[in-house]
């Protein structure tokens, strides 16, 4: 059972739309994070957000952590192909160092 | 800055082989974390280590995988004997502090065993 549920898992989209990936749990983690990873590399942290309902913008990346803190979405507005990626959601429970990371989705965006 | 380096890159090896792969973190960082990545189980972490010291290990899937870090600036994940179904990509992370959302990721070992 995967702690952290990812949807979609995989996304194929054209320059210049928009999209939101979305990560969902049972349970209640004290921060969430957003990473991306690219081919032959490793996770890169976009994001934290540690209090519900906070809201984050990194450019034309939205993320929000929901009320409830149990989960998050992250919105791409006019994405390019340089948003090409694997994005993987993270939740730390007690602040104690493990990280529990949803499946990911591999998002494709098509010039 | 140097990031996380980790040796090998690549690694094949055969069937009951003993294998070993490498970590350096980020100078300064406490922490150091070993994660392992496949298709089918995404992201999951082995083992993380808190100054040198280990803190959980439960997610090391068995005996033959060890983890050690003899001092500050080094770490090792050892498979001995290896099978088929440990190939995946090996991360190794480090943190600044105790915040579990202030980890760097290395390039990863992309380990095959025929």
């Amino acid at each position: 059972t995967q702690l952290l549920e990812q949807s979609p898992q995989f996304l194929s989209i054209q320059e210049g739309e928009n999209l939101t990936v979305y990560c969902n749990s049972s349970s209640v983690f004290s921060s969430l994070q957003w990473y991306r990873q690219e081919p032959g590399e490793g996770p890169v942290l976009l994001v934290t957000v540690v209090t519900g309902g906070e809201v984050k913008k990194l450019k034309r990346l939205t993320f929000q952590f929901g009320d409830a803190r149990k989960d998050s979405s992250l919105h791409i507005t006019a994405a390019q192909p340089g948003d090409t990626g694997l994005y993987l959601c993270a939740g730390d429970q007690d602040q104690g160092g493990k990280l529990i990371f949803g499946q990911g989705t591999e998002l494709s965006v098509k010039p | 800055d140097a990031g996380v380096i980790q040796s090998p890159r690549h690694e094949v090896t055969e069937m009951g082989q003993e294998v070993t792969l490498r970590c350096k973190p980020i100078s300064g960082h406490d922490y150091l974390f070993w994660y392992r990545q496949t298709m089918m189980r995404g992201l999951e972490l082995l083992i993380y280590f808190n100054n040198n010291v280990p803190i959980d290990d439960s997610g090391m899937p068995e005996d033959r995988f060890s983890a050690k870090m003899p001092n500050a600036s080094f770490s090792t994940l050892k498979i001995q004997p290896s099978e088929p179904r440990d190939s995946a990509v090996y991360f190794c992370a480090s943190s600044l502090t105790v915040l579990a959302y202030e980890q760097y990721f290395g390039p990863g070992t992309r380990l095959t065993v025929t």
